[in-house]
């Protein structure tokens, strides 16, 4: 079964609107963050917003904010006042704790991504 | 601040050649270290993993080989090259271990597109 899931394959949206990008998991442990990233046709990824599953509140950073609904595991990425730079693939990811060795490391697991087009 | 560096950013190999990509990282002491692969279109999938020198483990067997001969230095190998080799390698780094793993976002350098003829 998938653990992230985007629906979207392509979302458009107009210069200023908004837009929310979905993503749905799956997971059985009580512990674990959520990612999201952009990826410019350039290949390079870009962090942009970090949610923990045991934060009471939605994370935000600057345009971006994410609407966290931990019952129904979904974690969208809201984009405020969109900008034709936003114009990107963007990746939901989960990071589970793992086990290597006698130390811990998160395992990042990616969704298939939506192309985000913004017209001017 | 740190800084990861990946290079080629382009390669063509023909079909049986050797790779080597190579990724290091400045900035930071004993970082976990990753490759990913990006099929045209698609997410990322994760091959290797390390969480210290000479610490390997592998996610999907494969054609490819990682090494870790240095604290921030990340290797992707292949002895044969095959046409299913293609696509776009990410190195990525995050902070070591410690209480809260989970909310270290992991950071990438510019991949690599490879294209296997």
């Amino acid at each position: 079964a998938q653990k992230i899931t985007q629906t979207q394959p392509g979302m458009f949206v107009q210069e200023k609107e908004a837009v929310t990008l979905d993503c749905t998991y799956d997971t059985s442990d009580p512990s674990y963050g959520l990612f999201w990233y952009k990826q410019p046709s350039s290949g390079e990824m870009i962090f942009l917003i970090y949610q923990g599953s045991y934060d009471q509140q939605n994370a935000t950073e600057g345009r971006y904010s994410l609407n966290f609904q931990k019952a129904r595991k979904s974690a969208n990425l809201v984009i405020s006042a969109s900008q034709l730079g936003d114009s990107a693939m963007y990746f939901c990811a989960m990071r589970e704790v793992m086990n290597a060795g006698g130390t811990s490391y998160g395992k990042l697991t990616f969704g298939q991504g939506t192309i985000l087009t913004v017209h001017p | 601040s740190q800084t990861i560096h990946q290079w080629p950013a382009t390669l063509v190999q023909p079909v049986g050649s050797p790779l080597s990509l190579e990724c290091t990282v400045e900035g930071t002491s004993n970082p976990n270290l990753y490759w990913y692969r990006q099929a045209a279109g698609r997410g990322l999938q994760l091959l290797f993993y390390s969480v210290g020198i000479g610490q390997i483990s592998s996610e999907v067997p494969q054609n490819l080989s990682a090494s870790r001969p240095q604290d921030r230095q990340f290797i992707l190998s292949s002895k044969k090259l095959l046409l299913s080799d293609s696509g776009f390698y990410l190195c990525a780094w995050s902070a070591t271990g410690g209480v809260r793993p989970l909310n270290s976002p992991l950071h990438f350098g510019n991949g690599t597109r490879l294209t296997v003829t």
